[in-house]
């Protein structure tokens, strides 16, 4: 079955500055790359996607790029802002809606002042 | 967009009594899935819960210990049979657009 492998477990970024996760995957027919927020306590929130037919996609400071050929994807949240702090999970589907997703480990992301 | 809630919130349990969380959605919903999270870590998929139909679950997961039901678009419930400790965990039930989640049941089993 697919793998994620979500390479950083925390990132400490300053206000205003870039933060990048990369998350890799293993199983070729993965073409569906979702990515969450989650706040402490809280329910997932779904925050950008991307589908393996593009390579960039953007929503206001969240760009998500995919390499097929790495089976590699990211996440970029520009201009960080203090409530950007939380964990991050990527997961991966093969886009049928009916098989579910399998998830990274998450990145707690924490943006400092 | 679809409003997933759950219900109870939380439960607290002994070991060897079942419970039953309900996931109920706003509007029709095609296909739902359940999530178990352990504390601070990732969410693992249960199984898919089929409308009328046997859910199909994944590896690691039983209907025997978990029972899922889907009578109609838009309900769906997890059981947790015989439950020990280590289900102590949130669950999650999702719709199958992967855009929404409920609010999760946080289950402790004493």
């Amino acid at each position: 079955g697919e793998k994620v492998e979500q390479h950083e477990s925390t990132l400490s970024v300053r206000e205003g500055d870039s933060a990048v996760i990369n998350c890799t995957y293993t199983d070729t027919a993965s073409s569906y790359f979702p990515w969450y927020k989650q706040e402490a306590g809280k329910s997932l929130h779904f925050v950008i996607d991307i589908r393996s037919n593009v390579d960039r996609k953007q929503s206001q400071r969240l760009i998500v790029l995919l390499d097929k050929k790495a089976k590699r994807f990211s996440l970029h949240i520009t201009a960080t802002q203090p409530e950007d702090s939380a964990i991050y999970f990527c997961a991966a589907s093969p886009n049928n809606y009916a098989q579910g997703l399998t998830f990274g480990l998450g990145t707690r992301v924490s943006v400092f002042p | 967009s679809v409003l997933l809630y759950q219900k109870p919130n939380r439960d607290i349990c002994q070991s060897g009594t079942s419970l039953k969380i309900q996931c109920v959605a706003d509007s029709q919903v095609v296909s739902m899935f359940w999530y178990q999270q352990f504390q601070e870590q990732s969410l693992m998929l249960m199984a898919t819960a089929n409308e009328g139909s046997e859910a199909t679950y994944e590896s690691g997961f039983t209907k025997d210990k978990f029972p899922i039901s889907r009578p109609n678009l838009t309900f769906s419930t997890l059981t947790v049979n015989n439950a020990r400790p280590g289900d102590s965990s949130i669950y999650f039930c999702s719709s199958g657009d992967f855009r929404y989640f409920g609010p999760g049941t946080r289950l402790t089993v004493l």
